[in-house]
């Protein structure tokens, strides 16, 4: 079973859709929570951090982790097609780690 | 806001050859990594550094080597560039445990 597990898609959407993006994880020991934004031909970008189990908001975007099912989601309000990305979450253990665990991504295309 | 650059965006090179990748970051950062990226694979860890001087192995570092010789700077060197090495190329760093990493932009390399 692979760490991390991300559906790669693609996923195409209409514009001002609501956008669930998801991953699946098998270590407990995971508490560090980040989801990456990659467009095409750049370096992935953060676009939300958060720490054990809860939901955080930031603008139209919104990340939720359930530890208790080690499931953690992207969801994105009134998407734009300035959101047409690859979408990459990562995870990483406490005590000290300095490396994180990736999805593959999902790539996304919301359409006009 | 943390700046990674990569010296190079697109980069061509022969069998054989060796290839330098340099990346620089300014925000005086201790931890500093290479991934590659390759689709289908995801990000893939070939080596980090915890320090000047000090350097770790990833999951895949076979036909690689790093240099650190400045807190700034991280070079990936491919010591015989082969056809297989055509990848993605991901800079990263990171001032804490558990934090996020910042990208670059990458470099796209090619070997024929």
């Amino acid at each position: 079973q692979k760490e991390v597990e991300q559906d790669p898609g693609p996923l195409s959407v209409p514009e001002g859709a609501i956008v669930s993006l998801n991953c699946t994880y098998s270590n407990s020991a995971f508490q560090y929570f980040m989801w990456y934004r990659q467009y095409s031909r750049k370096g992935p970008e953060l676009l939300m951090y958060t720490y054990s189990s809860g939901n955080k908001e930031d603008g139209r975007f919104t990340a939720q982790v359930d530890k208790s099912s080690k499931y953690i989601s992207l969801f994105i309000r009134d998407s734009q097609p300035s959101d047409s990305a690859t979408y990459l979450c990562a995870m990483s253990a406490g005590a000290g780690s300095y490396q994180l665990t990736f999805g593959k991504g999902t790539k996304l295309s919301v359409i006009p | 806001d943390v700046k990674v650059t990569q010296s190079s965006r697109y980069l061509v090179k022969r069998t054989g050859e060796k290839v330098f990748l340099e990346c620089v970051q300014d925000m005086d950062h201790e931890n500093m990594f290479w991934y590659r990226q390759d689709p289908g694979l995801g990000l893939r860890l070939i080596y980090f550094s915890y320090d000047v001087k000090m350097k770790e192995k990833g999951d895949i570092p076979e036909g690689y080597s790093v240099s650190r010789e400045k807190k700034e700077r991280f070079s990936l060197i491919l010591e015989s560039a082969s056809t297989n090495q055509t990848s993605m190329y991901l800079c990263a760093t990171t001032g804490q445990a558990n934090s996020p990493l910042h990208f670059g932009n990458g470099t796209r390399l090619t070997v024929t």
